[in-house]
């Protein structure tokens, strides 16, 4: 596609419901990241994915967080038992490669905890 | 771990000011240093790069260089506009952390420019 897709745009959704949020990257990119921007926390890394595999899981805040990518395109952030917490923009780029290539936002998820 | 550390916002300046948002970092390789932008209502997106130390990353007349000495990457520009209005990110790179791509970021800093 012509720029990295995510969907749904905004997400509320009820304290302990599980959601999932969708990206779609940048045809032929093979690096995918996603990254969580909040109030308190500024903008964290949360996963990296370099084709299929995660090798960097490092920033998923806890258990409940999850992702996979499949195909080597489109990517699926899971959160189970959604806490107030939660709440955040949640931000997926794309990149051809890791390191020194420009990576490409989306316009993210907006999730809200009610 | 690496960090990343702006200057606190928000700036608001009027138009044609000169413009400095500092950011300094901690990072235990060599990293690469990033601006991301934005603007309202739309996404993050590559402002400008400086892949080792010296060099002087530009674009859209905002510069930073990169001072391995003072581990620093200063966002300037000499004359904003009303248009450069939004919120800018100073990020690393670590090409020590299994070169990933992974960025660091920081905080944010809203620049307001008023006419």
């Amino acid at each position: 596609g012509a720029g990295v897709s995510q969907s749904p745009s905004n997400k509320v959704t009820e304290k302990g419901k599980d959601v999932e949020l969708r990206c779609d990257p940048i045809s032929g990119h093979t690096a995918l990241y996603w990254y969580r921007q909040s109030l308190g926390q500024g903008l964290e890394f949360l996963i990296y994915f370099q084709g299929n595999s995660a090798p960097d899981k490092s920033g998923l805040p806890s258990d409940r967080f999850s992702a996979e990518r499949t195909g080597g395109s489109v990517s699926t952030l899971t959160i189970q038992r959604t806490q107030q917490e939660d709440s955040a923009v949640y931000l997926c780029a794309s990149s051809r490669r890791g390191l020194n290539t420009e990576a490409f936002f989306g316009q993210g998820t907006r999730l809200t905890v009610v | 771990g690496d960090s990343v550390t702006q200057m606190e916002g928000p700036v608001t300046l009027s138009e044609e000011a000169f413009l400095t948002i500092n950011c300094t970092y901690t990072a235990t390789g060599y990293p690469s240093l990033f601006w991301y932008v934005q603007y309202p209502g739309e996404g993050l997106q590559l402002l400008l790069k400086a892949t080792k130390a010296d060099d002087k990353g530009s674009n859209k007349g905002f510069e930073a260089t990169y001072r391995k000495e003072t581990t620093s990457f200063h966002l300037e520009k000499g004359s904003v506009q009303v248009s450069d209005s939004a919120v800018y990110f100073c990020a690393l790179s670590d090409h020590g952390s299994g070169n990933t791509g992974k960025l660091i970021f920081g905080q944010g800093t809203t620049l307001q420019v008023k006419p």
